[in-house]
């Protein structure tokens, strides 16, 4: 089963910054099944990005994702405070299997 | 507007079962297929289980954790996706939310329902 690790745990930035988001395949995945997820406190996920770069409906276009293979990225080109929340990767594998990392928490430095 | 709204959460004693409903609207929910992921406290996000819609052939595909104690249900007819979860155990504790899939990732989540399994 591949694992995704999600680095950093933690992303301490302020309101105007830029974020870059880690995911890291332990195994090389297709791209068109990677995903990227926003969760903030109390709420369901919400879909972000996909297939890496293609983004969901209504998302704004500060939000990009890139990669290939096992190393993928989400960024956040300039940070309103609204965007600050735990992010996943996702992606689909064989068997089948849907594998999610652990997470990153962006927190208002 | 596409909405999920889950239910049958609640408290549960080691061992008992539950089954939670998801009742959609807004999309054609005959052609979605659909999943289950589940949250424990304070934790990260983890796939329970999918069923494809009918004409795909309705089958189900489900984790290894809960595979053979778990059984995810469709009923087209009332828009619903069911989670019926027996041989309940206490690491089962978390929000349960329904979710569509589409391609690979899942577009379309709930608000979640609460499943606390504890003596």
């Amino acid at each position: 089963e591949i694992v995704l690790t999600q680095s950093p745990g933690t992303l301490s930035l302020s309101p105007g910054e830029r974020a870059t988001l880690s995911c890291r395949a332990s195994q090389s995945v297709s791209s068109t099944y990677l995903a990227w997820y926003q969760q903030k406190p109390g709420q369901a996920p919400r879909l972000l990005i996909y297939g890496p770069s293609s983004r969901a409906t209504g998302i704004p276009d500060r939000f990009s994702g890139s990669g290939s293979g096992t190393d993928f990225t989400l960024t956040i080109s300039r940070l309103e405070p609204e965007d600050f929340a735990v992010y996943y990767c996702q992606q689909y594998g064989s068997s089948p299997s849907y594998t999610f990392g652990q997470g990153t928490k962006l927190e208002i430095k | 507007e596409v909405q999920l709204v889950e239910s049958g959460g609640g408290l549960v004693k080691p061992g008992g079962s539950l089954r939670l409903s998801c009742a959609a609207s807004g999309f054609t929910f005959s052609n979605a297929w659909m999943s289950w992921v589940r949250q424990a406290p304070g934790k990260g996000l983890e796939w329970v289980g999918r069923i494809k819609s009918k004409t795909d052939g309705g089958t189900t595909d489900y984790a290894a954790p809960v595979k053979g104690r778990f059984t995810i249900s469709r009923d087209d007819s009332k828009i619903t996706l069911y989670l019926q979860m027996n041989s309940l155990k206490t690491e089962d504790t978390a929000v349960y939310y329904c979710a569509t899939i589409s391609g690979y990732r899942f577009q379309y989540w709930g608000q979640g329902t609460l499943v606390t399994v504890s003596s």
